[in-house]
């Protein structure tokens, strides 16, 4: 079935420095790509997507660009923040039968910004 | 607000006990799940509505139950909790449209031990 393998975390970064979370996946078809971020003790809020290839999300200063032929969705942002600490889950969307998709999800990677 | 919306935000259970998890969304989304988080395993589906009246299992659906009686609420039943329940649960919601789902959104989660 499809997967989502994210980089094993913590990460764990100065304020400021450059971020990248790498993501790749296995999928039949071209499923949609998505970042969620999770807060301590928040659900889950979506970050940015893409829907094909070649495609690139952005939000809040993060971004991901949808690679078919690396089949890979990393995250990537300039200048971290303290306040971007948090966990981050890579997911594709999957085609349940019966209608709608369902998000898979990567294992998630945490994030500690330290000043 | 509107938004998902799940009760309790903690529950500790003895082994043996049953209780239900609940969950409401007053957007009019037609697709309901559930997930549970677990540590090094990111979310992973339990069961899932495309409407009311429709439900299906997820990738770990034993040991829980669903209905979808209404639009808006999406109960998991767990019958006799035992401690690989113990878990961080997620509802979460969307609208089904052609090609995919859209606006998908969690609540904040209800964390269950069971001992």
């Amino acid at each position: 079935g499809n997967s989502v393998t994210q980089m094993e975390g913590p990460v764990t970064l100065s304020e400021e420095a450059f971020l990248t979370i790498n993501c790749t996946y296995t999928a039949t078809g071209y499923p949609s790509l998505f970042w969620y971020v999770q807060y301590p003790g928040e659900g889950l809020q979506l970050l940015l997507k893409a829907t094909k290839a070649d495609d690139k999300g952005s939000n809040k200063g993060f971004e991901a660009t949808y690679r078919k032929e690396t089949t890979s969705f990393h995250l990537e942002k300039g200048s971290v923040q303290v306040s971007d600490s948090a966990v981050y889950f890579c997911a594709l969307s999957d085609i349940l039968t019966g209608g709608g998709n369902k998000l898979t999800f990567g294992t998630g990677t945490q994030l500690k910004v330290e000043l | 607000n509107a938004g998902v919306t799940q009760t309790p935000k903690f529950q500790v259970l003895k082994t043996g006990q049953s209780m239900t998890l609940q969950c409401a969304q007053d957007m009019n989304h037609e697709y309901m799940s559930w997930y549970r988080q677990d540590p090094g395993m990111g979310l992973r589906l339990i069961h899932y509505s495309v409407g009311a009246g429709i439900t299906d299992q997820g990738e770990v659906p034993n040991g829980y139950n669903v209905s979808r009686s209404t639009t808006e609420d999406f109960p998991l039943r767990l019958l006799s909790a035992a401690p690989s329940q113990t878990s961080v649960y997620f509802c979460a919601s969307s609208y089904i449209r052609t090609g995919g789902n859209y606006g998908y959104t969690f609540g904040s989660g209800t964390r269950l031990t069971v001992v």
